[in-house]
């Protein structure tokens, strides 16, 4: 299948700081979504990007959809204990382009510990 | 409370049983997902459904069954055939298959022992 990028694969921060992670890939999504995962529980959905170039908040979370349409963009500011977890990308790239392309293809989550 | 409800939380079985999980939505999503999950792994789409009494292969559906028998229902069969059934699955929906959200419910963790 389909591969997302997603980087950086874990990071170590302190209580305040702001954290960034993006996902690529080689093919166009028209669907960007982030996610947020605690351990043991499902994915709960952050933020929703449909159009080139859109940025998108959620409290002090921003995401942006690369205008190339190949990459997007999580960013957390002054983080805090409970920000800890997995973060999923996901894209989707349409019934445009042909058969089953809708389904969701995921990036293999950017695990982020913050330290009070 | 609307929502999606996977049931059990944990399950346990021997090897060679085949065993059923539970997904149940009240969010009137005419699509419906089946993820499994491994450490370290982004999730690997095994099922999928768009409509009552229509499914389709996802990207790792061997080894496993499901049906679609109602809307808000999409149970999962995890059979003797798959050769490494312990992980984490996760059932979703969507209100379409193209361009919306799909939200998650919280997990069934399968052992096989």
């Amino acid at each position: 299948g389909q591969q997302l990028n997603q980087s950086p694969q874990s990071m170590f921060i302190q209580e305040g700081e702001d954290v960034s992670m993006n996902c690529t890939s080689s093919s166009i999504f028209n669907t960007w979504l982030w996610y947020k995962q605690d351990p043991g529980e499902g994915p709960v959905l952050l933020i929703a990007l449909y159009k080139a170039g859109e940025l998108t908040s959620n409290g002090r979370l921003t995401a942006q959809f690369g205008i190339t349409r190949k990459d997007s963009f999580l960013n957390i500011s002054a983080s805090i204990p409970s920000d800890v977890g997995i973060y999923f990308c996901a894209g989707q790239r349409g019934q445009n382009s042909g058969g089953s392309n809708y389904k969701l293809t995921f990036g293999k989550g950017t695990l982020l510990t913050v330290n009070p | 409370d609307g929502g999606i409800t996977q049931s059990p939380k944990y399950l346990f079985r021997k090897e060679g049983q085949n065993v059923t999980l539970s997904c149940e939505q009240n969010l009137n999503h005419d699509a419906m997902y089946w993820y499994r999950q491994d450490p370290g792994q982004g999730l690997r789409l095994i099922y999928y459904s768009q409509i009552v009494n229509d499914f389709q292969k996802g990207d790792i559906a061997e080894g496993y069954s499901v049906s679609r028998e109602k809307k808000e229902s999409f149970p999962l069969t995890v059979t003797s055939a798959q050769k490494n059934p312990t992980a984490f699955y996760l059932c979703a929906s969507s209100m379409f298959v193209v361009n919306t959200e799909a939200f998650f419910g919280q997990g069934t963790r399968l052992t096989v022992v």
